[in-house]
């Protein structure tokens, strides 16, 4: 299967520390997105790492994604309580439909 | 503010009856797609359209599910006959023209489905 497979399933850490997320998947991938599920509502779209990039940041997120170990990461710095949420990956295959990883629920305690 | 819009929000309803989820897409999307997510199998694709056209239906069983769109500012996904088992979170995500090779999908609130 395509879909991403994320670690750990669930994390918890105070506000402040940082936060890694990984996503391992098994075939080749066009590109990398992360999304954000806060509870009860819809995802939405954080940050995108094409096949060809190996680092990108967007504001306290940096995703790494290493094609020849067919993984990524995601870490978020400085975390703050509203940071609590599920966090997961998707990957883009070949007939451009994004399929999602099985998430991680972060939670962060003031 | 742009978003994608889908209603009803909730609905409960029994075994048996016919459901009609909607979905507004973001004006100028050319792309939609239909999510099912629950605890037990997390976030599954069920159908996906571009330009109004059906371009993968794999994931949708055929037997009850259908999915369409009448116009580029509406789609739909109906149910019939609805089962307990379709009991989920239905997730409508729309994107731009150019596919999501490069582009996100932007997703809405989402219809919250009970069947007794």
């Amino acid at each position: 299967s395509q879909q991403g497979e994320e670690d750990p399933q669930a994390l918890s850490i105070q506000e402040g520390e940082n936060a890694t997320m990984n996503c391992s998947y098994k075939t080749s991938i066009n590109n990398l997105q992360w999304y954000r599920q806060n509870s009860g509502r819809g995802l939405v779209h954080l940050i995108l790492i094409r096949s060809n990039e190996r680092e990108k940041h967007s504001g306290r997120l940096r995703v790494t994604l290493d094609t020849s170990k067919k993984s990524s990461s995601l870490l978020i710095t400085a975390s703050r309580a509203a940071d609590t949420a599920s966090y997961f990956c998707a990957l883009l295959d070949n007939t451009d439909k994004l399929i999602f990883g099985t998430g991680t629920r972060l939670q962060v305690f003031p | 503010d742009a978003r994608v819009t889908q209603t009803p929000r909730h609905k409960v309803t029994e075994m048996g009856q016919e459901v009609t989820m909607r979905c507004q897409p973001i004006l100028g999307h050319n792309t939609v797609f239909w999510y099912r997510q629950t605890m037990m199998q997390g976030l599954e694709l069920l159908a996906y359209f571009r330009n109004r056209a059906p371009l993968d239906d794999s994931g949708m069983p055929k037997d009850r599910f259908s999915a369409e769109m009448p116009d580029a500012t509406l789609a739909t996904l109906k149910i019939q006959p609805s089962e307990p088992r379709d009991s989920a979170v239905y997730f409508c995500a729309s994107g731009p023209p150019g596919g999501t090779g490069n582009n996100e999908q932007f997703f809405g609130p989402g219809t919250r489905l009970t069947v007794l």
